[in-house]
């Protein structure tokens, strides 16, 4: 069971819209800075959004993070077959003292 | 450029012992906290532990605490993971991670680690 909260699944043609939220509470997102990763089929996890709503150089501006209380989402726009992969959300909490993780969503380009 | 080797990873039988390491290049290890997150096979990532810049502070998932320890040697670069008492539960790929929740986040190619009899 994951402290942070991901929906399992999200799916949209390509050319359209997916975001994914990530709901936490007082003492993980609520307080500290949210990250995404994505991970594509067979590889290691990759940086995409950091401090909330930061991406790094490379990533493209499709990408998108936002927070709002104890709440995170991630936007794609544009979605290529290229997307197709694992996201996670992560944050410190800092009540257990331990960095944590979304149970994941997988995202599928129909 | 940025590099995390990962090594160490195998077979090990439950009870054993294995110890991880993560040779770092291409940035300047010393002022980055450090992790060991890892990923059972076919579910989600699981944070393992940290370590400060100068190894003074560890925090570890209550599942591995006082079984694994996190260690690092700035001088060669390079971070460790000591697992003991090791449980079938503990199989999974093992990546070390740069700065996991910051701008840096960086991670590496991860090792595998089977328990099993």
């Amino acid at each position: 069971q994951s402290v942070l909260t991901q929906p399992p699944s999200v799916s949209a043609a390509p050319g359209q819209k997916v975001t994914i939220s990530c709901s936490g509470h007082s003492s993980n997102i609520g307080n500290n800075y949210v990250s995404w990763f994505q991970q594509l089929p067979g590889t290691a996890p990759k940086l995409l959004i950091s401090d909330n709503n930061k991406r790094p150089s490379g990533i493209p501006d499709r990408f998108s993070g936002s927070k709002s209380g104890t709440s995170a989402t991630l936007g794609i726009t544009g979605l290529q077959t290229g997307d197709e992969a694992d996201y996670y959300c992560g944050t410190w909490d800092s009540s257990l003292s331990a960095y944590v993780f979304g149970s994941g969503t997988k995202v599928t380009v129909l | 450029e940025v590099q995390l080797m990962e090594s160490g990873g195998g077979l090990v039988q439950p009870g054993g012992s294995l110890r991880l390491s993560c040779a770092a290049s291409g940035f300047t290890f010393s002022t980055y906290w450090m992790h060991w997150v890892r990923q059972a096979p076919g579910e989600g990532l699981e944070w393992v532990a940290n370590i400060k810049q100068d190894g003074t502070t560890k925090y570890y998932v209550d599942s591995v605490k006082g079984r694994f320890t996190i260690s690092r040697d700035n001088a060669k670069n390079s971070l460790y993971l000591q697992m003991d008492s090791l449980r079938y539960e503990d199989t999974a790929i093992y990546y070390c991670v740069r700065e996991i929740g910051g701008s840096g986040a960086y991670w590496g190619q991860g090792t595998l680690v089977t328990v099993s009899s």
